[in-house]
């Protein structure tokens, strides 16, 4: 079964500094993996997805991330955190059953501090 | 173009009642997902509905049900309401339902059971 680790709980940065949110998945073959972020009180928004096309993906609000197979990893970057950036964030992978089914990772806060 | 949208947005029942909660997908849109957010779970999900057939399902007691329109729109039924059924439910919507599709989320339904 595909899952997703994210390894921190909790990220701080400065304003103005680079943004690394880690995230390892476990899949048997290629995984669909996305991004999604949660303001407060929000739904979830979408930031990117890597669908087996380039392995460097861009998103919104200049995140991107950079798929590696060889590590098994979907890592978020930012290359200048915004005070606005502060929120939830979730890496995904698409189940492979067939039909649509997200497994989400337990999530990390980024906090940015001015 | 409109959004997801579920209704309510909040509520609130008591143990042993039952809740039935409204999603309407984003139009052209025929696959619905239900996921459920805990602070302790994180995410799951719950089950996905394609032209008013559930295709997939999540790990939850029969509490727990669905159904899909012919117009789309979906709605989930929870039954017998306990406490730990306190939770943020969010639904998306898909073009097709596809495992690299993009999902879009709702802003979720927030119940409180007493």
């Amino acid at each position: 079964a595909q899952s997703v680790t994210q390894l921190d709980s909790h990220v701080s940065v400065s304003e103005g500094t680079p943004v690394l949110l880690r995230c390892n998945y476990s899949s048997s073959y290629s995984p669909s993996l996305f991004w999604y972020v949660q303001h407060p009180n929000k739904g979830l928004q979408l930031l990117l997805k890597y669908t087996s096309a380039a392995t460097l993906v861009k998103g919104i609000n200049g995140f991107e991330a950079e798929f590696k197979k060889s590590e098994t990893s979907f890592h978020l970057t930012k290359p200048s955190a915004h005070m606005s950036d502060a929120a939830e964030y979730f890496c995904v992978v698409s189940d492979s059953t067939g039909f649509q089914k997200l497994v989400f990772g337990t999530g990390t806060r980024l906090l940015v501090s001015p | 173009k409109a959004g997801v949208t579920q209704t309510p947005r909040y509520l609130i029942k008591t143990r042993g009642q039952q809740v039935t909660l409204s999603c309407s997908p984003i139009s052209g849109h025929r696959s619905v997902s239900w996921y459920q957010q805990t602070p302790g779970q994180g995410l799951q999900f719950l089950f996905e509905y394609f032209s008013e057939t559930q295709r997939n399902k999540g790990n939850f007691p029969g509490r727990f049900s669905g159904r899909q329109f012919s117009n789309s729109r979906s709605e989930m039924n929870v039954s017998t309401l306990e406490l730990g059924d306190s939770a943020l439910y969010l639904c998306a919507s898909s073009l097709l339902g596809g495992t690299a599709e993009t999902q879009y989320f709702g802003p979720g339904t927030r119940l409180l059971v007493l």
